[in-house]
């Protein structure tokens, strides 16, 4: 069925490190990939989103990676700052603007 | 803060009680959405209206689960006869119909713990 996964349910880094979250999606026919950011308490906080026509694109200290090839997704952050904690999903869409979550990964920044 | 509200932030019953969740999304948002999340996971898609129309429910929202968006502005989640299995964050998203993306916007969501 459909699912999105993460390889690594939590990341320690060290501030001012780059960190790197990964995430699988099985679904070839998603065409749509959006990484949020949950601190505790809230909700998902948009992040950066990449079309299944890019590869790569980039934020304000974020990069998106994508390889359709393999059905990988990765979330880059640079210089990772305390502030940057959080748990961190990917999610996909398939023209249907139903979003389709991961379990998340947990970023601890320490000092 | 996105723009979206949910009220009330946190709602604790009994099982077998009714409960009923508020959502109001960005004013210009024409699609609003509902997810539902336990502890540890991701969202997990409800349900989601177009206006005030419901365009798709998932399997998760049971014979118990009812939403309606009636003027297509604010949006009502209600849950008869709670369960205890019930219990989780439910988020409230809300987005502008049209291209390039549909980017969702989240509220603070709704805990409810069900005793």
């Amino acid at each position: 069925g459909e699912s999105v996964g993460l390889h690594l349910p939590t990341l320690s880094v060290q501030e001012g490190d780059n960190s790197i979250i990964n995430c699988a999606y099985s679904n070839s026919a998603s065409d749509y990939f959006i990484w949020y950011k949950q601190e505790s308490g809230k909700g998902p906080q948009f992040i950066i989103d990449i079309r299944s026509n890019m590869d790569k694109r980039q934020g304000q200290r974020v990069t998106v990676l994508l390889n359709k090839t393999v059905k990988h997704l990765s979330l880059q952050i640079a210089a990772t700052q305390p502030g940057d904690s959080a748990v961190y999903f990917c999610a996909e869409n398939m023209n249907t603007d139903k979003l389709i979550f991961g379990t998340g990964t947990r970023l601890q920044v320490f000092p | 803060d996105t723009g979206v509200s949910q009220d009330p932030r946190h709602k604790i019953t009994k099982r077998g009680q009714n409960v009923t969740f508020r959502c109001d999304p960005i004013s210009e948002h024409n699609r609003l959405y509902w997810y539902r999340q336990t502890l540890g996971q991701g969202p997990e898609f409800l349900t989601y209206f177009q206006n005030e129309a419901q365009l798709e429910k998932s399997r998760l929202l049971s014979d118990r689960f009812s939403a309606e968006r009636p003027k297509g502005s604010f949006s009502t989640l209600e849950i008869q006869r709670t369960e205890q299995g019930d219990s989780a964050m439910y988020l409230c998203a809300s987005s502008f119909k049209g291209p390039p993306v549909n980017e969702q916007f989240f509220g603070p969501g709704t805990r409810l713990t069900v005793l």
